[in-house]
């Protein structure tokens, strides 16, 4: 199987930088997606193709890329941006088309 | 406004059938790839299956494959999963989701929750 890693949780203050990470053999050969999800609610799309951020996003969330690790990163974290964020890519080979990490829970302290 | 809204779960028992629909509106729902993906409850995302967009190729995850089938009517904007033989495991929250060149899943559907129990 192909596993995308993902730390379980992180916390920070408000007004801090918070950074997930996601890691996997493939990343540098396969873009990489992120998806916020709140409680109760269905995921949104906050990064696309690595570092790419969609219309309506703040300009807070950032997704950036090195090597076999991608990083989501939220500046100035607001109250608002506490869930769960999912990353989202592919194998190399084709046999897993669509694989989500395990997912960060985000804790505004 | 681009909008996808499931319908059909509820409670099933093992070994029992169910089918999920997907209504899109707001987009030309024949010009794009869609996907089911579901979330067990507590857990994470999982992908189920896709489909292209005129319905002649499609991918399953190895947990449903031979057990669920996915298909869409063009012609009534709509996007099915046909759920057989189904499990305990397969309870979970089903969400229907259009595949963009800009991403492929975006946007998600609100979700149907589907209970397999005696």
């Amino acid at each position: 199987s192909y596993e995308l890693t993902q730390p379980p949780s992180v916390s920070v203050s408000p007004g801090q930088t918070a950074r997930i990470t996601c890691s996997a053999d493939a990343l540098p050969k396969q873009y990489a997606y992120w998806y916020q999800q709140k409680p109760g609610q269905a995921p949104v799309l906050v990064i696309y193709k690595d570092s790419e951020r969609p219309s309506g996003i703040p300009e807070r969330f950032s997704g950036s890329s090195s090597g076999t690790t991608v990083t989501l990163t939220i500046s100035g974290v607001q109250a608002e941006d506490e869930a769960d964020y999912y990353c989202q890519s592919a194998d190399s080979s084709g046999t897993y088309p669509v694989v989500f990490g395990g997912g960060t829970k985000l804790t505004v302290l | 406004e681009v909008q996808l809204v499931e319908s059909g779960g509820g409670l099933v028992q093992p070994g029992g059938s169910l089918r999920l629909s997907c209504a899109a509106s707001g987009f030309t729902f024949s010009s794009y790839w869609m996907h089911w993906v579901r979330q067990a409850p507590g857990k994470g995302l999982v992908w189920v299956s896709r489909i292209n967009s005129d319905g002649s190729s499609t991918s399953y995850a190895d947990s449903v494959k031979g057990r669920f089938t996915i298909s869409r009517d063009n012609a009534k904007n709509t996007l099915y999963l046909q759920m057989n033989s189904l499990r305990a495991e397969d309870t979970a929250v089903y969400y229907c989701a259009r595949d963009t060149a800009v991403a492929p899943f975006d946007p998600w559907g609100q979700g149907t929750l589907v209970t397999v129990s005696s």
